[in-house]
């Protein structure tokens, strides 16, 4: 059974926020929540990571609901180098869902 | 620090040959991890080390595949004898512990033929 849910693929028009929603109904209480970035031909990079409320960083925000039962990942003024697959994880070690595919469109 | 190494990047060979792969972790990091990835079945996790002793290797496929690490500097991934449906591309990564940020090599793109 899948730890983490997110949609496969979204699309977005450069200069718009895009916002990836995760869910994770089955955290627990010691789970962080990570996401990585993968672009074609390189491995994942990782973007950002949280526990709970809301991480900010030079590239992404994570917001996280009390219940911690799901995740958002929101990339402000996306670009078209922004195209990639974004994975949500919550699992120690790291075990990588299909992710979702994010494609900007000029 | 030049990253996580990983050599070939390119690798054909033919079905039943032996395939080795190779792998240089970050230094100072004390986990590491193999994964395979291919459009079908994603990144799949083979088998992760801490302090270079095999943690948990649940994720490799069959017996053809073996993983060691013989000291923290360098671990490799054999396949003996490689298949056809082998080929994917396969990552290493480490990371300071199991549960920080892991960084990944460029990784090796295996073709069996």
């Amino acid at each position: 059974l899948a730890k983490t849910t997110q949609p496969i693929s979204m699309d977005s028009y450069e200069g718009q926020e895009v916002n990836i929603t995760c869910s994770h109904n089955n955290i627990a209480t010691n789970d962080y929540i990570t996401w990585y970035q993968q672009f074609p031909s390189q491995g994942p990079r990782f973007i950002i990571q949280g526990y709970k409320t809301k991480v900010t960083n030079e590239v992404a925000s994570l917001f996280i609901p009390a219940d911690r039962k799901s995740s958002t990942l929101s990339l402000p003024r996306v670009s078209l180098s922004d195209t990639a697959v974004y994975y949500c994880l919550v699992e120690t070690p790291l075990v990588f869902g299909k992710g979702t595919r994010l494609s900007v469109i000029a | 620090d030049a990253g996580v190494i990983q050599s070939p990047r390119h690798e054909v060979t033919e079905m039943g040959q032996e395939v080795t792969l190779r792998c240089k972790p970050i230094s100072g990091h004390n986990s590491l991890f193999w994964y395979r990835q291919t459009m079908m079945r994603g990144l799949e996790l083979l088998i992760y080390f801490n302090n270079n002793v095999p943690i948990d290797d649940s994720g490799m496929p069959e017996d053809r595949f073996s993983a060691k690490m013989p000291n923290a500097s360098f671990s490799t991934l054999k396949i003996q004898p490689s298949e056809p449906r082998d080929s994917a591309v396969y990552f290493c990564a480490s990371s300071l512990t199991e549960n920080t940020e892991a960084f990944f090599g460029q990784g090796t793109r295996l073709t069996v033929v």
